[in-house]
């Protein structure tokens, strides 16, 4: 059975904390995600990941950053907490390249920062 | 110009009917198109993909694709109450994975 965990489904931090959010995902795929769900908005990709220690920028990139040190685990970071990246927060993982190949998705975090 | 777009919803639709959802994309290089469904509290999970100009079915979905209008749609038929969900239209292009801002879609008994 397929698996990708985030490591909180829930977390509340203060403005100007840095603030880690972990993905780890056990089908050995290359490629890794980082969105966040807004309302109205949909999946506004963050951040992707091809291969360890590789990372491009999605849309949304201002204000975070990633880390891929191991081909299992992608972690999203926020440097500085601000309230506006109050969100559902959702890491994806699939196999790299090939046509219609499905990207599974973590529980998501729901992150409030006050 | 955003990547996808979809029609704006929501959309209510009655129990038995057809349900149409809608897609544009902006990215001409696009491989891969999905539809993903997302219920209330849940992650997406994927519907359908598609890839090649035309139609492609699968039970009662049937995912159609344009490359040249750039549109990809969803058809639902004999629509459920348990189809009720938002639907999120994606495409791949290289090794990013593009989302629509998803349709909600209500299915009235």
């Amino acid at each position: 059975d397929v698996k990708v965990t985030q490591s909180s489904r829930y977390l509340v931090k203060r403005t100007g904390e840095k603030v880690f959010l972990e993905c780890v995902q056990d089908m050995d795929h290359e490629n890794m995600f980082w969105y966040r769900q807004d309302p109205g908005l949909g999946l506004r990709l963050i951040y992707f990941s091809y291969d360890v220690k590789m990372k491009e920028k999605g849309d949304i990139p201002e204000g975070y950053s990633v880390s891929r040190e191991k081909k299992e685990r992608f972690s999203l970071i926020l440097e500085s907490a601000s309230t506006n990246q109050t969100s559902m927060y959702l890491c994806a993982s699939k196999i790299r390249g090939g046509w219609g190949t499905e990207a599974f998705f973590g529980q998501g975090t729901r992150l409030t920062v006050v | 110009q955003k990547e996808v777009e979809q029609n704006s919803g929501p959309l209510s639709v009655p129990e038995g009917a057809i349900a149409s959802l809608n897609c544009t994309y902006s990215d001409r290089g696009s491989q891969s198109f999905f539809w993903y469904r997302q219920y209330s509290g849940k992650s997406p999970e994927l519907i359908m993909f598609i890839y090649s100009n035309g139609d492609k079915e699968d039970g009662r979905f049937t995912a159609q694709l344009n490359k040249a209008s750039q549109y990809v749609s969803l058809l639902i038929r004999d629509s459920q109450p348990s189809d009720s969900a938002t639907y999120l239209c994606a495409f791949q292009g290289a090794q990013k994975l593009v989302f629509g801002q998803g349709t909600r879609l209500t299915i009235n008994p």
